[in-house]
């Protein structure tokens, strides 16, 4: 049964940082490109950042650009998301999909909260 | 970036109506539109891929069509368990982009 299962989320100030996990199981996670989703309370989905499955090909949405950083370990079976310089606008529950073309695979979520 | 324009917004409907969801894409993505299913405090689950191929497991009541850039989710007979939202998402071309959503409601 495939599971992704996210963590690290949380309560952080604005302008701190905060490293999101998800660890994959049931299927051969080296062999899937990878996404990070978000959702913030009572809105809609927002795509935010790719990565291939080899670490080549990484992608991020122009409102995460030069603060987060996604990244992978394949031996470790885990995704990650390194979110720097946090807003409030960037409370949202996080989610991590495997890719497929579709997003056939998701995650419970963590949520995160930008808050002084 | 590609924008999908999701309508109705939402919907109020009774059990055994026939749902009608369109998505309408801002550019031709040709068949690569995705359908998916969230209720309250859950993850999104696929329901449709390719605009029309049913994912596994998803009962046939719900159905997808559409090429270019006008695409439809059906759901023929609807159940107590469909009140939720849905939302078109286009795997054409990155940045992935999503639909507003239509939330379906209990009339």
């Amino acid at each position: 049964e495939v599971q992704l299962v996210e963590s690290g989320g949380g309560l952080v100030q604005p302008g701190g940082s905060l490293r999101l996990s998800c660890a994959a199981s049931g299927f051969t996670f080296s062999s899937y490109s990878m996404n990070w989703v978000r959702q913030a309370p009572g809105k809609g989905l927002e795509w935010i950042s790719y990565i291939s499955s080899s670490s080549s090909t990484i992608y991020y949405a122009d409102s995460v650009k030069g603060r987060f950083t996604i990244s992978r370990d394949n031996a470790k079976n885990s995704l990650y998301l390194q979110m720097n310089s946090l807003r409030g606008e960037d409370t949202a529950v996080y989610y991590c999909a495997r890719d497929s073309d579709e997003l056939d695979y998701w995650g419970q979520g963590t949520l995160v909260t930008v808050s002084s | 970036a590609i924008q999908l324009t999701q309508s109705p917004s939402s919907l109020s409907a009774s059990v055994g109506d026939r749902v009608t969801v369109t998505c309408r894409a801002s550019q031709g993505i040709s068949s690569a539109l995705a359908w998916y299913q969230q209720k309250p405090g859950k993850a999104p689950k696929l329901l449709i891929y390719d605009a029309s191929s049913l994912e596994s497991g998803v009962p046939s009541r719900f159905s997808g069509s559409g090429s270019g850039t006008d695409f439809t989710l059906t759901i023929s007979s609807l159940q107590p368990e469909d009140f939720a939202t849905y939302y078109c998402q286009q795997f054409n071309s990155y940045p992935l982009t999503f639909g507003g959503g239509t939330k379906v409601e209990i009339k």
